[in-house]
């Protein structure tokens, strides 16, 4: 069985702060993961993803998230938070098993104060 | 391309109907994947099709709900009859070669209010 959690339901910063989010996983074999963005009215959209290669992954717009084995953890940060980033935010996890499927976090909604 | 289009955008209908609700995948994309959004269970996989065969429906919430996939450029879910408790954004996604470490590709979704 896989899993995520995501703390909290809602991060607030301020423009131009770090922004941290944060996911924890739980998977029996080596896992993908994955943070989905999602903006109000639209689909989500993939932001980044790690497969085994680099354990530091660079996404769109700025992001990027760690892939730490020993925490269980692929927390998503930005150093500078723009009004654009207010949004709500997946992480997911499917593995390198046949048929594996995504499973995603109840997400996390970050709001930007200008 | 024009990514993967649902319809309708919203779904207003009373307890007890019949409700449809359509998807047309990327081209080429041999995946396709619905997913039910709700405030209190986040994003759950309803049902997933690989080269238009159902591989896992294990996520269907009970009998009411069915889903199709009658061509490579169609996919149907339909609930019959509605309740209440139905009401949520239903997303259709694709991919090119299905899980593991392969990207979605989500549409907007439709919104259904069952009233």
């Amino acid at each position: 069985a896989q899993s995520v959690t995501q703390l909290g339901s809602h991060v607030s910063v301020s423009e131009g702060a770090l922004v941290l989010l944060r996911c924890n996983y739980s998977s029996s074999v080596p896992p993908y993961l994955f943070w989905y963005v999602q903006y109000p009215n639209q689909g989500l959209q993939l932001l980044l993803k790690y497969t085994s290669a680099a354990t530091l992954v660079k996404g769109i717009n700025g992001f990027e998230a760690e892939f730490k084995k020993s925490e269980t953890s692929f927390h998503l940060t930005k150093p500078s938070a723009h009004m654009s980033d207010a949004a709500e935010y997946f992480c997911a996890v499917s593995n390198t098993g046949a048929n594996s499927k995504l499973t995603f976090g109840k997400g996390i909604t970050l709001s930007v104060r200008p | 391309d024009a990514g993967v289009i649902q319809s309708p955008r919203h779904e207003v209908t009373e307890m007890g109907q019949e409700v449809t609700l359509r998807c047309k995948p990327i081209s080429g994309h041999d995946y396709l994947f619905w997913y039910r959004q709700t405030m209190m269970r986040g994003l759950e996989l309803l049902i997933y099709f690989n080269n238009n065969v159902p591989i896992d429906d294990s996520g269907m919430p009970e009998d009411r709900f069915s889903a199709k996939m009658p061509n490579a450029s169609f996919s149907t879910l339909k609930i019959q009859p509605s309740e209440p408790r139905d009401s949520a954004v239903y997303f259709c996604a694709s991919s090119p070669r299905g899980l593991g470490n392969e990207k979605l590709f989500f549409g907007s979704g439709t919104q259904l209010s069952v009233l």
